[in-house]
């Protein structure tokens, strides 16, 4: 079965540093992998997604990485911001024939991030 | 351009009532899933559907649990008999299927439901 895990739980940063989170995941046989962030009370928004043959990502300041072999990607923020503060999720899906539900997305518990102005 | 929406935001009710969610997808979107999320957890998986098809149900979803597609667009989730155990936030997301079977094409979350048992 696989396992996603996020570390740190929590984090918190002065504005303006560069912060990196982790996710690593149990099961290297997964399609892609991608990165949420949840704010309070609200949905999920997808920032990035990996696919499984790629190595990177890039959305502004957001850099994602991804090292299938070793089960890690993790999350780069530059320059960070107050308005950053939130949740950060990621979640992996499985590949079409690994025999663990091919849609469903399984999800680390995330890390949340508090810039500090 | 309209994401996903759910309804209603925040639902209340007694241990044992029945309780109804309903989702709109991203109206191009041909695949729906809806997960359940309780605090400090990320999201679980409970179902999906390609169109009107449900193609896979988790083992969470009990026999108390429903959810249909009858149309291929929105979807309602029904929970019977409520548990304080049910007490969560329900997700719903959709996706395109791509140009290719197996897609590579992000899932997009709805704001949730709010599901409170007293």
């Amino acid at each position: 079965k696989q396992e996603v895990t996020q570390i740190p739980a929590a984090l918190s940063v002065p504005e303006g540093e560069n912060l990196v989170l982790n996710c690593s995941f149990t099961d290297s046989a997964i399609y892609n992998l991608q990165w949420f962030r949840q704010d309070p009370g609200k949905g999920l928004t997808s920032l990035l997604l990996i696919q499984s043959s790629q190595r990177e990502q890039t959305s502004g300041r957001l850099n994602a990485s991804l090292d299938k072999s070793s089960g890690r990607s993790t999350l780069y923020i530059a320059a960070s911001q107050p308005g950053d503060s939130a949740t950060y999720l990621c979640a992996v899906l499985p590949t079409l024939y690994s025999g663990a539900g091919s849609y469903q997305l399984t999800f680390g518990k995330g890390t949340k991030l508090s810039v500090i102005p | 351009d309209t994401g996903v929406s759910q309804d209603p935001r925040h639902k209340i009710t007694k241990r044992g009532q029945n309780v109804t969610f309903r989702c709109d997808p991203i109206s191009e979107h041909n695949r729906l899933y809806w997960y359940r999320q309780t605090l400090g957890q990320g999201p679980e998986f409970l179902t999906y559907f390609q169109n009107e098809a449900q193609l896979e149900k988790s083992r969470l979803l009990s026999d108390r649990f429903s959810a249909e597609r009858p149309k291929g667009s929105f979807s309602t989730l029904e929970i019977q008999r409520t548990e304080q155990g049910d007490s969560a936030m329900y997700l719903c997301a959709s996706s395109t299927s791509g140009m290719v079977g197996y897609s590579n094409q992000p899932q997009h979350f709805g704001d949730g439901t709010r599901l409170s048992i007293l």
